[in-house]
């Protein structure tokens, strides 16, 4: 089945330690997201890509990075954790094509930062 | 920019009862809804969406929703809740042209036995 798959889905890092997060996807399609999910608040976007072109928020910190190597592929790396960053962070797809615009979510990767 | 609020925080609501999620949004442009749920520890799972023609959508499991543009609102309904729609309601907003999506806050539906 098309699907959008995050691993790993449990993820521990030490204060401060680099830690990559990984995202692929099946659908073929251009858009891809990463967003920020605390306990009990709405999913934050962080940055999006349509295809190669990167959308960075205004409000996301320098810490986070991306990378998409290509179509299926994205990855978030977040360079020095703090315990703040501790979430869920959900990656999601959607394709620019009118009627069926809509996002693909993964299952997430909840990141505990210790 | 576009923005979502969803006023409630929890909706408790007897099993069989009927109940409304509420949504409203804000936006300079015209724009596509979406209701997503989330079951613990899972990833989003779209609802039902409004991208263009009629205002009343409906899911496959009894949800609806309606579009209100005069009162910028896409609340949800469903008539008669089971146990089994226990879970984490978010309503989202999508600027036509732009791939951005915004998310409301949720709003956590507890079903009462």
């Amino acid at each position: 089945d098309a699907m959008v798959i995050q691993n790993p889905r449990y993820q521990v890092t030490q204060f401060g330690k680099p830690v990559t997060l990984s995202c692929s996807q099946t659908l073929n399609h251009n858009v891809m997201y990463w967003y920020q999910q605390k306990s009990s608040q709405a999913p934050k976007l962080l940055f999006h890509y349509y295809d190669k072109d990167f959308n960075n928020e205004a409000d996301t910190p320098d810490n986070f990075q991306s990378r998409r190597p290509n179509t299926s592929f994205c990855f978030l790396d977040i360079r020095s954790p703090g315990l703040g960053d501790a979430a869920m962070y959900l990656c999601a797809t959607s394709t620019r094509t009118g009627l069926n615009t809509e996002a693909f979510f993964g299952q997430g990767t909840r990141l505990t930062v210790v | 920019a576009q923005s979502v609020t969803q006023l409630d925080s929890q909706v408790p609501v007897f099993e069989e009862a009927p109940v409304e999620l509420r949504c409203n949004y804000s936006s300079s442009v015209s724009v596509y809804l979406f209701w997503y749920v989330q079951y613990p520890n899972q990833g989003l799972q779209l609802l039902l969406k409004y991208l263009s023609g009629s205002t009343l959508v409906e899911s496959i499991n009894g949800f609806e929703a309606e579009f209100n543009k005069s009162q910028t609102s896409f609340h949800l309904r469903k008539p008669s809740v089971h146990i089994s729609d226990t879970a984490e309601y978010f309503c989202a907003v999508s600027d036509q042209g732009d791939d951005k999506i915004i998310f409301g806050k949720g709003t956590r539906l507890h079903i009462l036995p």
